[in-house]
C-alpha cells in the first residue's frame, strides 16, 4: 500500500487567494483526519470524518476554512481567502478505526501565505 | 474534558545518554495510550502502544508502562542515538477522537 498521500507537497500562496489542499486516504480505512501544526499551537485536530460523513469540524478555525470528502479515496481542504497565519504543516491521516487504532499520517503539505 | 499533559522540550542529550519522556493523562474511562514520533519533515508514525493497565509498549529500543494509579505513559529509552532526534508525542485515545499534545523535540548530539 502506498500509505496517505497528500497534494502538493509544498505550496506558496499570496495572501486572498483560494488553496486547495488534497489527501488520499488508505484504502479499505474509513476514517479520515485533517490536523493543522505549527510551532506555537503544536498539532491541532481540524475536522475528521467517518465513512465520508464529517463527524466533528469543531476544530476548523473559521469560516475560511472547509473540508469535503465526496468519496472513500479522496478528500481535500480548502482555505478561502488564504491569509498569512494559515501559514502551517497540513496533515492528513487516516485509520481503520477510530477506535483503539493507530493513525497512518501522510508526509504533509507545506503552506506558506505571503 | 480528555487531554495529556506532555513534558515541554526541547529535550537535547547527548549520544547513549538515557531518556524519560513524560506524559500524564486524564480521561473518562481507561483509554488506549500511543506514543508517536516525528521524524523531520515528515508525518506521525505510531512508535508504541498500550490498551490496558500494566501493558508495556515497547519498540526500536523505546518502552513504556500503562500505569493507571498515576495515570502516566512515560516514554523511556536507555542509550539514545542520533537517529531517534525527532518530537514525540502522547496521545490516548478517547472515544472516537485523536488527541494530541504539543509534543516534545528531542536532539540527540554525537
Amino acid at each position: 500500500d502506498a500509505g496517505v498521500i497528500q497534494s502538493p507537497r509544498h505550496e506558496v500562496t499570496e495572501m486572498g487567494q483560494e488553496v486547495t489542499l488534497r489527501c488520499k486516504p488508505i484504502s479499505g480505512h474509513d476514517y479520515l483526519f485533517w490536523y493543522r501544526q505549527t510551532m506555537m499551537r503544536g498539532l491541532e485536530l481540524l475536522i475528521y470524518f467517518n465513512n465520508n460523513v464529517p463527524i466533528d469540524d469543531s476544530g476548523m478555525p473559521e469560516d475560511r476554512f472547509s473540508a469535503k470528502m465526496p468519496n472513500a479515496s479522496f478528500s481535500t481542504l480548502k482555505i478561502q481567502p488564504s491569509e498569512p497565519r494559515d501559514s502551517a504543516v497540513y496533515f492528513c491521516a487516516s485509520s481503520f478505526s477510530a477506535v483503539n487504532e493507530k493513525l497512518f499520517f501522510g508526509s504533509g503539505t507545506q503552506l506558506s501565505v505571503l | 474534558g480528555d487531554s495529556v499533559t506532555q513534558m515541554e522540550g526541547p529535550v537535547t542529550l547527548s549520544e547513549e545518554a538515557f531518556l524519560t519522556i513524560n506524559c500524564t493523562y486524564t480521561a473518562t474511562g481507561y483509554p488506549s495510550l500511543f506514543w508517536y514520533v516525528q521524524y523531520p519533515g515528515e508525518g506521525l508514525q505510531l512508535l508504541l502502544k498500550a490498551t490496558k493497565a500494566d501493558d508495556k509498549g515497547s519498540n526500536k529500543g523505546f518502552e513504556a508502562t500503562y500505569r493507571k494509579e498515576t495515570t502516566s505513559f512515560h516514554l523511556e529509552k536507555g542509550s539514545v542515538q542520533v537517529s531517534d532526534s525527532a518530537v514525540y508525542f502522547c496521545a490516548p485515545v478517547p472515544g472516537n477522537q485523536f488527541y494530541f499534545g504539543t509534543g516534545t523535540s528531542l536532539t540527540v548530539i554525537p
